[in-house]
């Protein structure tokens, strides 16, 4: 099994709304990523998670919850979003625990606030 | 700004021509990658080329790390229509992480 598997695929929040986007690998990889990705943007960096503990977190905001509830799974709670949240949340795993290697991307939940 | 940026950002070829888009850099490396994405979906890992390697192939694809000009090149052989998504470059650094670079649109006509 190579997939990195993400839900939902698209959601639709309000404001005021939790929700929380899933993420799954079953490849024994020890790192695992969220990015965010802009429309005809590329993709930037959130989280890094490294054999189950977060590593880095590149100054984003706390609306924005990260959880590695095992070495398989990796969630990213959502809360008191604002429209300029809208994107493409991407997820991806690596072998090894750096960001600068080869990594393997889920096909993405679409997120619109509104 | 971006760590890598790519030119051009829209390139639109016939099938069967050959694509070539570049990616330049402005800090030291430990790797550079390469992904493919189509329309809006998740990142596919091409290649990875290391800053000690200048030269990689993969099937069709060939890529070139030139770190004196801090820039390398991906050339898509015999492209396809299969081929059409955008192109981004990761540029790796010490600090375990990769920053991608702007993209480039590639569009193979059948």
């Amino acid at each position: 099994d190579t997939e990195v598997t993400q839900t939902p695929k698209h959601l639709v929040m309000g404001m005021t709304n939790k929700k929380s986007l899933k993420c799954e690998q079953h490849m024994g990889h020890r790192a695992m990523y969220w990015y965010k990705q802009k429309a005809k943007k590329p993709p930037e960096l959130m989280f890094v998670y490294s054999y189950e503990k977060l590593s880095i977190n590149e100054s984003v905001p706390s609306r924005f919850s990260p959880e590695c509830p095992n070495s398989s799974l990796l969630n990213l709670h959502l809360h008191a979003l604002q429209p300029e949240d809208s994107a493409l949340y991407l997820c991806a795993s690596s072998h090894e625990d750096r960001a600068d290697t080869e990594a393997f991307f889920g096909q993405g939940t679409r997120l619109t606030v509104v | 700004s971006q760590q890598g940026e790519e030119d051009p950002q829209a390139l639109s070829i016939q099938e069967g021509e050959n694509a070539t888009m570049n990616c330049s850099y402005k800090t030291s490396i430990n790797n550079l990658q390469w992904y493919r994405q189509n329309s809006g979906r998740g990142l596919v890992h091409l290649i990875l080329i290391r800053s000690n390697e200048r030269e990689k192939h993969s099937g069709r694809l060939r890529v070139t790390l030139d770190t004196s000009k801090k820039s390398s090149s991906l050339l898509i052989t015999a492209s396809r229509a299969a081929d059409t998504a955008s192109y981004f470059c990761a540029t790796g650094t010490n600090a375990g992480k990769s920053t991608f670079g702007d993209g480039t649109t590639l569009t193979v006509k059948p």
